[in-house]
């Protein structure tokens, strides 16, 4: 079974241009969380999404936003770029169980590295 | 609030040393807790997790965490290190009434020869 895919694995964009990210979850499963992790530090969480809902944000501007498709794969956008964008991007996808509470853990991809120039 | 801190941004030891990666958490209902180990360059590889069964968890490369609630702790540890072991460990929770996870900031393992 193929992992967790995010596609592109590098990204070099100019300042106040647009990103989108794209992931694919594992098949089966039905949540998918984005983080940021910046040189140095630890990931820091974005967006999570079930069944194409947004279920929880962090602490991020609105120039990010997310979605997730039907077929569950996700993308996450960021308008208007920063120099401090520049991170690497990762996706974690995860059971859920019908009670709602996640309780196996994520698994990560192997992300997206985005330099804003 | 700070969900889970991680004590030590560096940790150096000598192969064959013990390992001790510390990890405390702030909740009053046990979480689930995670331990996760990056490589240079890539992304985040599961060790172990908690999820509220046995309090000593044994994970993958010879880890294992143990869960103290007295403590509010989850450290990690390894009997003999590696060379291969040098990366970045990540401590990381999901609150009791949450879903999302949360990292520390991470303790970066060195290993000497």
């Amino acid at each position: 079974d193929a992992g967790v895919t995010q596609s592109p694995t590098h990204l070099i964009k100019t300042r106040g241009q647009h990103v989108t990210l794209r992931c694919s979850p594992i098949s089966g499963h039905k949540s998918v969380s984005w983080y940021q992790q910046v040189l140095g530090q630890g990931p820091q969480f974005i967006f999570q999404y079930y069944e194409k809902e947004e279920r929880g944000r962090g602490n991020f501007p609105d120039r990010f936003s997310a979605r997730q498709f039907p077929n569950y794969s996700s993308e996450l956008n960021v308008n208007a770029l920063l120099l401090g964008d520049s991170a690497l991007y990762l996706c974690a996808s995860s059971l859920r169980v019908p009670s709602g509470r996640v309780n196996y853990g994520y698994t990560f991809g192997s992300g997206t590295r985005l330099t804003v120039v | 609030a700070q969900s889970v801190t991680q004590l030590g941004s560096h940790v150096s030891v000598s192969e064959g040393a013990l390992v001790l990666l510390r990890c405390n958490y702030s909740s009053s209902v046990p979480p689930y807790l995670f331990w996760y180990v990056q490589y240079p360059n890539q992304g985040l590889q599961l060790l172990l997790k908690y999820t509220s069964a046995a309090t000593l968890v044994k994970g993958i490369n010879g880890f294992e965490a143990e869960f103290k609630k007295s403590e509010t702790s989850f450290h990690l540890t390894k009997p003999s290190a590696h060379m291969s072991d040098a990366a970045e460990y990540f401590c990381a929770v999901i609150l009791y009434n949450n879903n999302d996870m949360r990292f520390g900031a991470g303790t970066r393992l060195t290993v000497k020869p």
